[in-house]
Formats: C-alpha cells, sequence, structure tokens
C-alpha cells in the first residue's frame, strides 16, 4: 500500500535554531513530491515539487531535498512567522494513479521568540 | 491572478440536509481536486475532474456525495441528507493540467468548513 509518513509530528524551536523535518514514502511509482505550508484555519499552501532523487529547491529559510525513500524540508534559522503545519505529498504513476495527492499526517511547527 | 475560490467559507447544516459547496479554479486551469480534512486527520482525496468530466472520483464515499464540473461556472461537490460525520474541511485545488513538470502542481483555495448539528 502507497504511503507517507511524516516525523516528527510536532517540533518546537527556538527562534534561529535550524532543523529538519522528514517525509519517508513507500509508493509504486512516485511522479511527484510536494512541499506543503497550512495555517490554522487556511488552505495549504505550495512551497515546493521535487521529482527526483538529489533534485534540491530553496526558498528563503526552506531548503528541501530528496532521495529514493524519503523527503527533508531543511529550516534555516526559522523565524515565529514560520510556525505552521507542514504537510508532504506525493504524486504517483500507473494505472489508477491520476495525480491525486496522498498526503502525509503533517508536522506542526512551532517557532518561540 | 486570483487563486483557486471556494464558497461559502462556512456552513452549518442539520442532519438530513444537503450541503452544496462551490469552487472555482485559478484562472486557466481545468483540472479540480476535492480534498476532505476531517478533525485530527490528513488531507484525503475524494475526486478528480476536468471539465464535464469526472476523472477519478475513488475517494469518494459511494453514497450521498456527487460532484461535477460543468462546462460554465464552478465545480461543485454536493453531499445529501449529510450526518455528524460529514463535519470536516473541505479543499478544492486545481491545476494546469495533470503531467510532470510543474504543470501539475496543485493549487489550494482556502477551504469550506461545514459543520452538521
Amino acid at each position: 500500500e502507497d504511503q507517507v509518513t511524516q516525523s516528527p509530528e510536532a517540533l518546537r524551536l527556538q527562534e534561529g535554531e535550524s532543523s529538519s523535518l522528514n517525509c519517508s514514502y513507500t509508493v509504486s511509482g512516485l511522479r511527484g513530491l510536494f512541499w506543503y505550508r497550512q495555517d490554522p484555519g487556511k488552505g495549504p499552501e505550495f512551497l515546493f515539487t521535487l521529482y527526483s532523487a538529489g533534485e534540491e529547491k530553496e526558498k528563503e529559510r526552506l531548503k528541501a531535498t530528496i532521495t529514493k525513500k524519503e523527503s527533508f524540508l531543511h529550516i534555516t534559522a526559522p523565524k515565529p512567522e514560520d510556525s505552521a503545519t507542514y504537510l508532504c505529498a506525493v504524486s504517483l504513476y500507473g494505472s489508477g494513479n491520476t495525480g491525486k495527492l496522498i498526503f502525509g499526517q503533517g508536522t506542526t511547527l512551532q517557532v518561540k521568540p | 491572478n486570483a487563486g483557486v475560490m471556494q464558497n461559502p467559507r462556512h456552513l452549518v447544516r442539520r442532519r438530513g440536509q444537503e450541503a452544496r459547496l462551490r469552487c472555482s479554479p485559478m484562472k486557466g486551469h481545468s483540472h479540480v481536486y476535492w480534498y476532505r480534512q476531517l478533525p485530527e486527520e490528513g488531507l484525503k482525496f475524494m475526486v478528480y475532474l476536468q471539465k464535464e468530466n469526472i476523472i477519478d472520483e475513488s475517494g469518494m464515499p459511494k453514497e450521498r456525495f456527487s460532484a461535477e464540473f460543468p462546462k460554465e461556472g464552478p465545480s461543485i461537490l454536493r453531499i445529501q441528507q449529510v450526518v455528524r460525520g460529514d463535519s470536516a474541511a473541505y479543499f478544492c485545488a486545481s491545476s494546469l493540467q495533470a503531467g510532470r513538470g510543474g504543470a501539475d502542481t496543485q493549487y489550494f483555495g482556502p477551504g469550506t468548513r461545514l459543520t452538521v448539528l
């Protein structure tokens, strides 16, 4: 069964304390891996798409990387405004896989000043 | 360029009533996806539509739920005879296409929060 697992479930950091969020996936054929940020009461906001092992994408304090089994979202010197739930999702190749996303449970990040 | 729009943002229904959720995709996007987020659970795929066609409804409950994306107008997710278990946030996403290479990125709307009393 195709599965996406994110860890940790929750993460508390001090402002400026860098860390990484993990997304492990067990899937039949990865088409793409997506990272989103979701604030309370809002819809997911797109951050990055990764397609192949070794690929990296960067935006401000965030950097996403991917291997054949997992992806990491690295947060460098986080600020309180980076507090949110970060969601990882995959889309798959193969019959019956029409581009729908399979989401992990998310990592809720809290950055304290 | 307006993003994905959903309305209403909040909807309260009594058990047995009908709920209609609307989604207008981003300009130029012809692919629409609906997802549901139950309390304390992750986002789950429900249905994927293109104009006038349901492409994949594998995540849709077999009864009471239906979806459409007409030639003109927004996509509609319809829930008949709502029950308390239908209380959730319903999100719509749209993409330019379903292939690879960036155009398949799904952009989400703000969601409709359905409460069934």
